[in-house]
């Protein structure tokens, strides 16, 4: 089983700030990494995805992340921010390869991330 | 494509009440998945199923909820009575074209219940 914690329920930042949105996930075995982003009254929607090669990931909307196998995780980040990035986001795990052509994701609880002015 | 289309997008019903939510996943992903959003409880998910077959409803809080996929490109969830305590964002989501990206889940807009 696969566990994914999001250690930040919410994250005030500044227009133009860096950020950097935390994911540690636990499992015993190997996994493919997500994060999604969920504007208000919208659906999840993918923002990037880790699934083997480079452990630097670049998603949409400048963001980015880095797998840390040894760390467990898969930190996200952007260097500048907008008013347009406050949103919830989720970092979800999948058994690689899928168990029994299984792709169930966890997910964490999302972190709130708030673009203040 | 037009993507995962769910209906109806708000519901405002009576306890005790039967309450259907639907979801046209995208065509040819072979997977669905049916999630629950509350600020209480984040996301959970209730009932996953591949090739139109339910693998796991272990998340289905109790026998007043029913789901089905009768054809790849239809579902339903289904309360019957509905409570307060149900409401919430009903999400469903597919994923799954053979030999595709692996495991990214396509969402729909939501439908918001309330059960008043």
């Amino acid at each position: 089983a696969q566990s994914v914690t999001q250690l930040d329920s919410q994250v005030p930042v500044f227009e133009e700030a860096p950020v950097e949105l935390r994911c540690n996930y636990s499992s015993s075995v190997s996994v493919y990494l997500f994060w999604y982003v969920q504007y208000p009254n919208q659906g999840l929607q993918l923002l990037l995805k880790y699934l083997s090669g480079s452990t630097l990931v670049k998603g949409i909307n400048g963001f980015e992340a880095e797998f840390n196998k040894s760390q467990t995780s898969f930190h996200l980040r952007k260097p500048s921010v907008h008013i347009s990035d406050t949103a919830e986001y989720f970092c979800a795990v999948i058994p690689s390869p899928p168990s029994g052509g299984s792709y169930i994701p966890t997910f964490g609880r999302g972190t709130s991330l708030i673009v203040h002015p | 494509d037009a993507g995962v289309i769910q209906s109806p997008r708000h519901e405002v019903t009576e306890m005790g009440q039967e309450v259907t939510l639907r979801c046209k996943p995208i065509s040819g992903h072979n997977s669905l998945f049916w999630y629950r959003q509350t600020m209480m409880r984040g996301l959970e998910l209730l009932i996953y199923f591949n090739n139109n077959v339910p693998i796991d409803d272990s998340g289905m809080p109790e026998d007043r909820f029913s789901a089905k996929m009768p054809n790849a490109s239809f579902s339903t969830l289904k309360i019957q009575p509905s409570e307060p305590r149900d409401s919430a964002v009903y999400f469903c989501a597919s994923s799954g074209i053979p030999g595709g990206p692996a495991g990214e889940l396509f969402f729909g807009e939501g439908s918001r219940l309330t059960v008043l």
